[in-house]
């Protein structure tokens, strides 16, 4: 079985900070990651994924994550947020060899962006 | 452009009515799914569909039944709609692989029951 934790479930910053969204999952095999991001009024989108290759991870929108086996985190992070990042964000896992394709959800983390 | 389109955006029922909420893909996918959306509770899994009539409960499958007659569509049904299933629905799909594939998410369907 496995878990997402995202710690914080309101992050705010400023235009221009660094947006760090965090993220600890609980596997009992080498998991594959996911961030996706949603926009108000919108489905999910996917921002990018980890599956086993590199373990810094580039996305669209100028984000990037980090998988930390020794710390079971994935923690997305964006070096200066512009107030169109303003999302909800959520990260998700997988096990390999899951033919079902199934993910389990975090709870999500709203990103505010302040002018 | 991959797309996965929900029938309504918006949609208002009454309490013991019957609710079909309809799902397409265009991307040939063999993987489906339902979720409800809750604030504070992220993504709860209903049920998912990984071929034509074929199905699994999620997380969360009561009260809820679907339907997947072809390959490109997969229908939530609310038997009895009840004021506790006001909530978000998306639904979602991906290809087969080995767990390493994203979902691709429709834009929602926001269901009140009065």
């Amino acid at each position: 079985a496995q878990s997402v934790t995202q710690l914080g479930s309101h992050v705010s910053v400023s235009e221009g900070a660094l947006v760090l969204l965090r993220c600890n999952y609980s596997s009992s095999v080498p998991p594959y990651l996911f961030w996706y991001v949603q926009y108000p009024n919108q489905g999910l989108q996917l921002l990018l994924k980890y599956t086993s290759a590199a373990t810094l991870v580039k996305g669209i929108n100028g984000f990037e994550a980090e998988f930390k086996k020794s710390e079971t985190s994935f923690h997305l992070t964006k070096p200066s947020a512009h107030m169109s990042d303003a999302a909800e964000y959520f990260c998700a896992v997988s096990a390999p060899n899951t033919n079902a394709g199934k993910s389990t959800f975090g709870d999500g983390t709203t990103l505010t962006v302040k002018p | 452009d991959v797309k996965v389109t929900q029938s309504s955006r918006y949609l208002v029922k009454r309490t013991g009515e019957k609710v079909f909420l309809e799902c397409v893909q265009d991307m040939d996918h063999e993987n489906m799914f339902w979720y409800r959306q809750d604030p504070g509770l992220g993504l709860r899994l209903i049920y998912f569909s990984y071929d034509v009539k074929m199905k699994e409960k999620g997380d969360i499958p009561e009260g809820y039944s679907v339907s997947r007659e072809k390959k490109e569509r997969f229908s939530l049904i609310l038997e009895s709609a009840s004021t506790n299933q006001t909530s978000m629905y998306l639904c979602a799909s991906s290809a087969v692989g080995t767990g390493d594939y994203e979902q691709y998410f429709g834009p929602g369907t926001r269901l009140t029951v009065t």
